[in-house]
């Protein structure tokens, strides 16, 4: 079971891009790579997800490199509302399969 | 896109009685389903992964008993705090598994549940 590793507090301003870095040395063949957003009294919410190189959709990029040890969250000009924890995990989602959460990261978005 | 309900989203009880929160997969079968307990501040703790059709395993120092859980559909599982107390007060989070095996979880939005 893949362990990851996340800074737990970033500030970031209004505006500015934001990358939040996951370490992920024991990642293994079959894994991908999930990052989920939370915010107070709410379920973590799906924001992207890959298995190599670069993903991008509507509201984050994600960027592995080709030993996949690691991962980046990109945000791109944060708001306000962009203020939450940022977990990412690394696994299948197979029978058995674990979903353990690290500690994530606390995205504070200052205006 | 996937939706997964819970039920209720907030419930108050007193100590001694039973709670039942229930997760629903809205538009797909959801043969796994996990059931998570948060605290304040804290990330999510892993309390049991359910499994439609059989028993659920349960994580180390999570006890079966006290967190009955049941899967008897591929859209419905649920989670009864038996006998709460006070110490059991948490946010209560379930996720489902999608069809295949690298689609991401599912969350519904939680259970704030308060024993007094």
């Amino acid at each position: 079971l893949a362990k990851t590793t996340q800074p737990i507090s970033m500030d970031s301003y209004e505006g500015q891009e934001v990358n939040i870095t996951c370490s992920h040395n024991n990642i293994a063949t079959n894994d991908y790579i999930t990052w989920y957003q939370q915010f107070p009294s709410q379920g973590p919410r799906f924001i992207i997800q890959g298995y190599k190189t670069k993903v991008t959709n509507e509201v984050a990029s994600l960027f592995i490199p080709a030993d996949r040890k690691s991962s980046t969250l990109s945000l791109p000009r944060v708001s306000l509302s962009d203020t939450a924890v940022y977990y990412c995990l690394v696994g299948v989602n197979t029978g058995g399969f674990k979903t353990i959460f690290g500690a994530g990261t606390r995205l504070f978005v200052k205006a | 896109g996937a939706v997964v309900s819970q039920h209720p989203s907030r419930v108050i009880c007193k100590s001694g009685t039973s709670v039942k929160i229930e997760c629903r997969s809205l538009d797909f079968q959801a043969t796994t389903m996990f059931w998570y307990r948060q605290f304040p501040k804290q990330s999510l703790m892993l309390m049991a992964t359910s499994n439609e059709g059989s028993k659920a395993t349960y994580e180390q120092g999570v006890e079966k008993d006290k967190f009955l859980i049941n899967h008897a559909s591929l859209t419905l599982s649920t989670l009864t705090v038996t006998s709460a107390h006070p110490e059991d007060s948490s946010f209560y989070i379930c996720s489902a598994s999608g069809e295949r095996g690298y689609s991401p979880l599912h969350f519904g939005n939680g259970t704030r549940l308060t024993v007094t």
